[in-house]
């Protein structure tokens, strides 16, 4: 099976602009969530899409959005983009096994790595 | 605010050693337990999940899960130079299929 993908893999961006990336999970994987890596704050959770619905939100301000399609392939946007959005963005995939339900693993894509100048 | 603590090392053991990285977590109402190592650069890869208490082995690596002390360890043995990377504990959010990330523990293991 394919792994998670992530479009693109590397972004530049001056400050103000917004950006959209892209993820598409392990095939059959219906869960979908977004993590934020900086070397200060580690690994943050951003949001969680399950069959198109945003189930969890991380701590983070509005300009973070995100949403699921039909074919569980998912985008995320940050809007007026600052120097702080500079960081690793992670996109996980989980597994829903009939009788047993989301199994908590969760298998990473490559990331997109987001420069904000 | 539900934590994850992971001491940031780095841990430095011989080539051959046993490697043991440990965790502890506040939400005691956590169910499941993973470790993931990313290489530098590189983005996260999962290498045990943990469910009950006691020891889950998996060829050299051996998660322990204490629920009681809210405690997870990752025994490496035999570590190997390809095993330096940071290691990190995730947990997650009971009620919910998130996860809650440590801050990782980098190994580095010496030839």
């Amino acid at each position: 099976k394919a792994g998670v993908t992530q479009t693109p893999r590397y972004l530049i961006k001056t400050r103000g602009q917004q950006v959209t990336l892209s993820c598409s999970p392990i095939s059959g994987h219906r869960s979908v969530s977004w993590y934020q890596q900086t070397p200060g704050q580690g690994l943050q959770f951003l949001f969680e899409y399950f069959s198109e619905t945003q189930r969890n939100k991380g701590n983070f301000p509005g300009r973070f959005s995100g949403r699921q399609f039909s074919n569980s392939r998912s985008e995320m946007n940050v809007s007026t983009l600052e120097l702080g959005d500079s960081a690793l963005y992670l996109c996980a995939s989980s597994p829903f096994l009939a009788g047993v339900g989301l199994t908590g693993e969760q298998f990473f894509g490559p990331g997109t790595r987001l420069t904000v100048l | 605010q539900k934590e994850v603590e992971q001491n940031s090392g780095p841990l430095s053991v011989p080539e051959g050693a046993i490697a043991s990285l440990n965790c502890t977590y506040s939400d005691r109402g956590s169910q499941s337990f993973f470790w993931y190592r990313q290489y530098s650069g590189k983005s996260p890869e999962l290498i045990m999940s943990i469910y009950s208490n006691g020891d889950k082995e998996d060829g050299r690596f051996t998660a322990q899960l204490n629920k009681a002390s809210q405690y997870v360890s990752l025994l490496i043995r035999d570590s190997q130079p390809s095993d330096s990377a940071t290691y990190l504990c995730a947990v997650n959010n009971s009620g919910y299929s998130t996860l809650t990330f440590g801050k990782g523990t980098m190994l580095l293991v010496s030839p």
